[in-house]
């Protein structure tokens, strides 16, 4: 099998703090993690790209400072929300990509509710 | 670059309806397709894939046939049940230089009645 998991499933923290969201990989070594933002009844949104041991690659518009990712080893990556505000909840969803030649293939985490009060 | 377009939604269907759900996709390559399933509250499960031209990808009584021509994959069931009732998004993924660029629709909701 191919599982990604999220912790935590759903955190609830006030406005200014920082919030740290893991992204394992259980029973296989993933090249390339994803970060994804989904917002109610629309479409993921990728945030960033991270491959083990280097820095992540951010897509336009999505600040580096603010969603500081690392990808310690090939089985995790995580996602920090810092100084979080209420406009950052959202769901968060992480994938991960075995890297088989051409299969291009994301296995994704189940996501985690973020709620900034 | 790169984009899928999905029907929008909400579909609703009764029970052992047939359901069809478009996607039409472009690219620069030759990508590998998807279809995921998403349930309400959980992160997005895969329903099935093709990799090349005419591949079709089945499963649990979903399928859709990579068509190159038509640049299309379009997802089908012969009978659907409420069970089915998710969000399903529409997807390519492309491998650049070794990395991945997936690319998703916007989704459709899929609402079954009894």
């Amino acid at each position: 099998g191919a599982v990604v998991s999220q912790h935590p499933s759903w955190v609830i923290c006030k406005s200014g703090t920082s919030v740290k969201i893991e992204c394992r990989s259980l029973d296989f070594q993933a090249t390339t993690m994803f970060w994804y933002r989904q917002f109610p009844k629309q479409s993921l949104m990728l945030m960033a790209t991270s491959n083990e041991g280097s820095k992540a690659t951010y897509e336009q518009g999505v600040e580096k400072d603010k969603f500081l990712i690392n990808h310690a080893s090939l089985t995790l990556s995580t996602l920090t929300v810092t100084s979080a505000h209420p406009e950052d909840s959202s769901f968060y969803i992480c994938s991960a990509a075995k890297g088989l030649e051409n299969f291009n293939e994301q296995f994704f985490g189940p996501g985690t509710r973020l709620t900034v009060l | 670059g790169n984009s899928v377009t999905q029907m929008e939604g909400p579909v609703t269907l009764s029970e052992e309806a047939f359901l069809t759900i478009n996607c039409t996709y472009t690219a620069t390559g030759y990508p590998s397709l998807f279809w995921y399933v998403q349930y309400p509250g959980e992160g997005l499960q895969l329903l099935l894939k093709a990799t090349k031209a005419d591949d079709k990808g089945s499963n649990k009584g979903f399928e859709a046939t990579y068509r190159k021509e038509t640049t299309s994959f379009h997802l089908e069931k012969g009978s659907v049940q409420v069970s089915d009732s998710a969000v399903y998004f529409c997807a390519l993924s492309e491998g650049t230089g070794g990395s991945y660029i997936p690319t998703f629709g916007r989704g459709t909701s899929l609402i079954v009645h009894p």
